[in-house]
Order: structure tokens, then sequence, then C-alpha cells
């Protein structure tokens, strides 16, 4: 399978927990995505990279998330002192960066916090 | 990004043709129309992409007139698997952001 990873497919911890989410990319992607997804709604864009720098973050991204990737190919989205609001659904999207190149989506790992 | 609006819901059955129109009033000279298929659980998945006319796939045909206002994606004799939410989205896709609406929920029938 070629397409974007994401590890775990499920996590559930207690509020106040740190977590930490893996995406791997379509290996030839230079461009790197996450999104949230809460029931019933659309994904919401929260971070994006090129290679390793990341160029732009939502405002729905706060200083308890923070998102790496280290060498340019896999990403991790971390979120520390988890709280209710936290529970949804974390997408990875990744594109070849090419103009009007689609973005490819992982299956996400979705986040319930007790 | 261009706001699209497009239908909540809509039923169809199986072996119909399933037509989805999407607003976008506000596109921009060099955005383009990119749909995107969701199941439960599962991630987005790219449908049809277009700039202007017609564009069509294995999947789907994607319909744009001349002033780019709006698309229709076309479902060619869906069938109970084409259940999903699909999401219609404006812009420019290349290293941006995607901006999803609410999307609309297909529902197949038997």
């Amino acid at each position: 399978d070629t397409g974007v990873s994401q590890d775990p497919r499920h996590k559930i911890t207690k509020r106040g927990q740190n977590v930490t989410f893996r995406c791997d990319p379509i290996s030839e992607h230079n461009r790197l995505y996450w999104y949230r997804q809460t029931l019933g709604q659309g994904p919401e864009f929260l971070t994006y990279f090129q290679n390793e720098a990341q160029l732009e973050k939502s405002r729905l991204l706060s200083d308890r998330f923070s998102a790496e990737r280290p060498k340019g190919s896999f990403s991790t989205l971390e979120i520390q002192r988890t709280e209710q609001g936290d529970s949804a659904m974390y997408l990875c999207a990744s594109s070849a960066g090419q103009p009007n190149q689609p973005q490819h989506f992982g299956d996400g790992t979705r986040l319930s916090i007790l | 990004l261009a706001k699209t609006t497009q239908p909540i819901s809509m039923d169809s059955y199986e072996g119909q043709e399933v037509n989805i129109t999407c607003s976008h009033n506000n596109i921009a000279t060099n955005d383009y129309i990119t749909w995107y298929q969701q199941f439960p659980s599962q991630g987005p998945r790219f449908i049809i992409q277009g700039y202007k006319t017609k564009v069509t796939n294995e999947v789907a045909s994607l319909f744009i007139p001349a002033d780019r206002k709006s698309s229709t994606l076309s479902l060619p004799r869906v069938s109970l698997s084409d259940t999903a939410v699909y999401y219609c989205l404006v812009g420019e896709t290349a290293g941006n952001k995607l901006t999803f609406g609410g999307g609309t929920r297909v529902l197949v029938k038997p």
C-alpha cells in the first residue's frame, strides 16, 4: 500500500494526558498537512509542511499542539494536556506540491478523551 | 478561498445518475474545483478536479459552465457503496490548505 498511513487508528486516553500521532505520507510527496474533523463536520485545517519546514498554522492549533516533520518524511502531531474538546478525528494528507496536484488523505487517528 | 454552497443531502436509487451541484460565486481566476468523497471512519478520497468545461475519469464527471460560478459532479449508475459524503472545494490546491464545507450526504437506496 503506497497511500498515506496514520498510526494509531484509534487512541483513547484520559483528560490531561499527552498523545502523539504519526503520519507517513506518500513517499514522493514533499507537502504534508494535518486536519481535524469532528462528527458531522468537514475537516478543518491545522497545519502544513513543505519538506521539514512548517509553513502555516491555523488558529485552531493552540499552544498545546505541536507538529514536527524532522527529516521531511514522516510527521508527528502531539497534543499535550488533552481536553475533552480535543476528541476528534485527526487526518493527515500529502501532496506532490506541483500546481494543483490533489491532496491525498490517510484514514485518520480517532482520539477519544475520557 | 472561495466559499462553496452545496445541498446538505440527496437520496437516490441504485443504477441512477446522481448530480450534485456546488455554487462558488466568488471563485478566483487561479482556483480549481475539486471534489472529495468520504465514507464513515475514513479519510476523504479525491474524486475529480477541473478548471473549466468538462472533466471525466473512471469514477465521475465534472461539469463547469463558462462563468465557473458553479459546478456539477455527476456519478453515473450509482451503487449502494456510493453512499457517502461528497465535498466540493474551490481554491489553489497546490500547497494550500483545503477549506471543507459541510458536504452533501448522498444516500443510495436499493
